[in-house]
């Protein structure tokens, strides 16, 4: 099983639709859970943390499963701007707090 | 906002020739990273880096592969004989704090060819 496993997409949506994401990871161990955004041979870029609690930014709401070792991001009122790829990303466990874990990451593309 | 910087942009080198990647981390920050993305693929993390010593490498990074703080600003990546399989994209990342939410912020790469 892959550590971070992400539907690769694409996905492409209308301006204003809603869309979400999912992915799995496989330590269970693991200590913190992120989204990132990269653009087109960029670096990638902070989004947002998740909680288990859920957590909301704006059209950005991330869910976090521990049980079932599952993060969700769902955007609404999709903008151009946020056509992106969105990488969902572990902070390892045990003793590897500082290394990142990057799934495949799951391509949007937002039309008008 | 400070940032994260990294020289060269590009770098075009011949198989089996040294390369240095260079970094400077934002200026605060204790904990440093080193992740390579090969075209069309994931993410993956090579190397931390913290207190003048290797926190944690992943299985790529080999014996080829070294990192340095040469003074109180950059911090390099040196592969000693690059192969073909080496060519992909270097991000350099730095971090306050190491668990948690720390957020690490990633530099905007050196795009690596080895011809």
């Amino acid at each position: 099983r892959k550590e971070v496993e992400q539907d690769p997409g694409p996905f492409n949506v209308p301006e204003g639709a809603t869309v979400a994401f999912n992915c799995t990871y496989s330590n269970s161990a693991s200590q913190s859970f992120f989204w990132y955004r990269q653009d087109c041979r960029k670096e990638p870029k902070l989004l947002m943390s998740v909680y288990s609690s859920g957590n909301e930014d704006g059209r950005f709401t991330a869910q976090l499963n521990r049980a079932s070792q599952y993060i969700s991001l769902l955007i609404r009122d999709s903008k151009l701007s946020d056509s992106a790829t969105y990488l969902c990303v572990v902070n390892g466990g045990g003793t590897s707090y500082g290394k990142l874990t990057f799934g495949q990451g799951t391509i949007l593309t937002v039309h008008p | 906002e400070p940032e994260v910087t990294q020289t060269p942009s590009h770098q075009v080198t011949q198989m089996g020739q040294e390369v240095i990647l260079r970094c400077v981390p934002i200026s605060n920050h204790l904990y440093f990273y080193w992740y390579r993305q090969i075209l069309g693929q994931k993410v993956e993390f090579l190397v931390s880096f913290y207190n003048n010593e290797i926190s944690e490498k992943s299985e790529i990074f080999d014996d080829q592969f070294s990192v340095e703080r040469p003074d109180g600003s950059n911090f390099t990546l040196k592969i000693r004989s690059t192969k073909l399989e080496d060519s992909a994209m270097y991000f350099c990342a730095s971090s306050v704090g190491l668990a948690g939410d720390n957020e690490q912020f990633f530099g905007p790469g050196t795009r690596l060819t080895v011809l």
